[in-house]
């Protein structure tokens, strides 16, 4: 199961552009990399999922380079409601259930 | 709005007390979990189900157990609730292949 490592804070302005890259070293072919987000006290909510290059939906975009061992969440023009707790996870669903590391904490302030 | 729901959403419960934590999905998904999480820290996979009669235990070490009898629906029951039980346990559910996850709204369990 390949492990991920993401900061575990990181502090934004209102306008700004947020950037979150994930480590995923040994991710495998059949991996897809899913990224989550989640407010105080409610489970988490389905941001992206990519599997190579560049996804984009409309809230967010994700990047992926060739080798795959990485992947970056871009937030345009954050806002404060976008303070939240943001999670990678690498795996392949079809075979066993995946799990939550400790995750990006995104601190937006005015 | 993901189709899944929780209940009780708060229990407050005397130690020794036998509890089930609800969990119903309406969108026909093959896939259920439970994530146990404390305030602040990061999720913990406890169960998890990929159909009917099929269950299995998640990373963490859990004294709870699950059941799956019909597709929709995935109880977590503890038998003798303890102080140490107390937390947020959160459902979801997915679809087959690399389908995200949908989650409950949870439930808080506090054990006096």
């Amino acid at each position: 199961l390949a492990k991920t490592t993401q900061p575990i804070s990181m502090d934004s302005y209102e306008g700004q552009e947020v950037n979150i890259t994930c480590s995923h070293n040994n991710i495998a072919t059949n991996d897809y990399i899913t990224w989550y987000q989640q407010f105080p006290s409610q489970g988490p909510r389905f941001i992206i999922q990519g599997y190579k290059t560049k996804v984009t939906n409309e809230v967010a975009s994700l990047f992926i380079p060739a080798d795959r061992k990485s992947s970056t969440l871009s937030l345009p023009r954050v806002s404060l409601s976008d303070t939240a707790v943001y999670y990678c996870l690498v795996g392949d669903t079809g075979r066993r259930a995946l799990t939550f590391g400790s995750g990006t904490r995104l601190q937006v302030q005015p | 709005e993901a189709d899944i729901y929780q209940t009780p959403r708060y229990l407050v419960i005397g130690t020794g007390k036998k509890i089930t934590l609800e969990c119903s999905q309406t969108m026909g998904h093959d896939k259920m979990y439970w994530y146990q999480q404390d305030p602040g820290m990061e999720l913990h996979l406890i169960h998890y189900s990929y159909g009917v009669n099929s269950t299995e235990k998640g990373d963490l070490s859990s004294e709870s157990t699950v059941s799956r009898i019909r597709t929709e629906h995935f109880p977590l029951t503890l038998e003798s609730a303890r102080p140490s039980h107390t937390s947020q346990y959160l459902c979801a559910s997915s679809r087959a292949g690399n389908g995200e996850l949908f989650f409950g709204e949870g439930s808080r369990l506090t054990v006096l």
